[in-house]
């Protein structure tokens, strides 16, 4: 089983719905991140948290909200879904060490109509 | 503004070399990654670089001089399964991960 778990994997939805991608980790880790990917860019990041009570806006978090429930879950929500927020949405996370690297979900492909 | 450039395809041959470079522009400087990334899937981690020089790992190297704002990736003894994007990310004054578009690297029998 992945460490890092996201659902859906794929979601087609019109536009004005709300969406809400779901994230769940094994890893035991504090960090955790939503990120977006578009062809020919970056990946950027949307939101980022701490620990549970530690919520922050990333580059491009507008049209976006987060929930952390707990140490393991990190929920993005879009309250009013539009078509140019179809993207590859990655969920990842990182422990306590010198290097910060990232520890991924598989994605979820959103497609919104 | 911040700024990671990465060449957006390279071709290369099966059981060749191939070197993929990143040059940045950050507002300060705390490391730099690289990540593989096959078509559709997440991306994993193969080195990070916080210190002038190369580190080796396997087939896989990774080179940085902050002076000059540069890094590379260096892929040896090339195989199929090395077919996928690379993406260098720098870690900025505040933290935070700066990503690069991702090079896409083809690589032909």
């Amino acid at each position: 089983d992945a460490d890092v778990t996201q659902t859906p994997r794929n979601r087609i939805t019109k536009t004005g719905k709300r969406i809400m991608l779901e994230c769940s980790q094994t890893k035991g880790h504090d960090r955790m991140y939503w990120y977006r990917q578009d062809p020919g860019l970056g990946l950027r990041l949307i939101y980022y948290s701490f620990d549970v009570k530690d919520i922050n806006k990333g580059e491009i978090s507008d049209g976006y909200s987060v929930s952390r429930q707990a140490q393991a879950k990190f929920s993005l929500s879009l309250e009013s879904a539009i078509p140019n927020q179809t993207a590859l949405y990655f969920c990842a996370t990182s422990g306590p060490g010198d290097t910060g690297e990232l520890f991924f979900g598989e994605g979820s492909r959103l497609t919104v109509l | 503004g911040q700024n990671i450039d990465q060449p957006t395809e390279m071709t290369a041959t099966e059981g060749a070399i191939v070197q993929i470079n990143c040059t940045y522009q950050t507002s300060g400087f705390n490391g730099l990654f690289w990540y593989q990334q096959h078509a559709g899937e997440a991306p994993t981690f193969l080195s990070y670089n916080v210190l002038d020089g190369l580190e080796e790992k396997g087939r896989f190297s990774s080179f940085l001089s902050r002076s000059k704002g540069y890094s590379y990736l260096l892929l040896k003894e090339l195989q199929m399964k090395d077919s996928a994007s690379y993406l260098c990310a720098v870690v900025d004054s505040n933290y935070q991960l700066i990503w690069g578009a991702g090079t896409k690297l083809i690589i032909k029998p």
